[in-house]
C-alpha cells in the first residue's frame, strides 16, 4: 500500500501563533483529505484537496502532487485547533497518516 | 441519511462475549470502511466494501473479526469471544465509490472489554 507520512508528530503552540503540518505520500494518489479529530474523538473533515490551494478561514492547504507531499496551514491558532490531524490519500482505498498532535496553549 | 450513523455509540462486554457494532453509511455512498483507533494511537484500517463486497479483508486482525454489508447499505461488524485487547474506538466511513469522492466518518463505536 501506500505510505503516508505526517510530521512533526506533535506541536505545541501558544495561542496566535502560525504553524505547518506536513504530509509525505509514496505513489501517486487520486486525491488527498485533511482531517481534524478533535479531542472528544470526532473526525472533521477539514480539506478534499487533490492538487492546488484551497482557504477555509484561518486554515489552508496546498497540494503538490508531482512532488508527493500536502502541507496544511493553521494561523492564529486558538485552543480549539487542539486535537489530532490526520492527512489520508486516495489510491484504491484511503491510507492514513499517524497524524499531527496538536496542543494550542492559551 | 444526512451522516454517517453508528450504533451503539458506548458498549461495555465481558471478555468471551460476541458483539456487533453497525454502520449506516450516507445514503448513496456504495463505499464503506471500517477502522479501529486504540487509546492515543492512529487509524487502523480494518475492512472495506464496494457494494455488498469486501475486496480487501486484509487489515481484520484475526479470525474472531467479521464484516457483512447487505443491501449495499447497512454494515455490520462482528466480533466473537471478546478480548480485552479489541477494546477500541471502532469506525465507520462512507465515500461515494471505492477510492473516489470525499470520506466521510461516523462518531464511532466505543467498545470496552472487561
Amino acid at each position: 500500500g501506500i505510505q503516508v507520512e505526517q510530521s512533526p508528530p506533535d506541536l505545541i503552540l501558544q495561542e496566535g501563533a502560525n504553524s505547518t503540518l506536513r504530509c509525505n505520500f509514496s505513489d501517486s494518489v487520486n486525491n488527498l483529505q485533511w482531517f481534524h479529530q478533535n479531542p472528544w474523538g470526532q473526525l472533521i473533515n477539514l480539506f478534499y484537496i487533490p492538487s492546488g490551494t484551497k482557504q477555509n478561514g484561518r486554515l489552508s492547504a496546498t497540494t503538490v502532487a508531482t512532488e508527493r507531499y500536502s502541507l496544511l496551514y493553521i494561523s492564529s491558532s486558538q485552543t480549539t485547533d487542539s486535537g489530532v490531524y490526520f492527512c489520508a490519500v486516495i489510491g484504491n482505498q484511503f491510507y492514513f497518516g499517524t497524524g499531527t498532535s496538536l496542543t494550542v496553549i492559551p | 441519511g444526512a451522516g454517517v450513523s453508528q450504533s451503539p455509540s458506548n458498549k461495555v462486554t465481558e471478555k468471551g462475549k460476541d458483539v456487533e457494532l453497525r454502520c449506516d453509511p450516507i445514503s448513496g455512498h456504495t463505499a464503506l470502511y471500517w477502522y479501529r483507533q486504540s487509546l492515543g494511537q492512529g487509524l487502523e484500517f480494518l475492512i472495506y466494501f464496494q457494494g455488498n463486497s469486501a475486496p480487501d479483508k486484509s487489515g481484520l486482525p484475526s479470525d474472531r473479526f467479521s464484516a457483512e454489508r447487505t443491501g449495499g447499505s447497512v454494515s455490520t461488524l462482528t466480533i466473537q469471544r471478546t478480548q480485552q485487547e479489541d477494546s477500541a474506538v471502532y469506525l465507520c466511513a462512507s465515500s461515494l465509490a471505492s477510492g473516489t469522492g470525499e470520506l466521510f466518518f461516523g462518531e464511532g463505536s466505543r467498545l470496552t472489554v472487561l
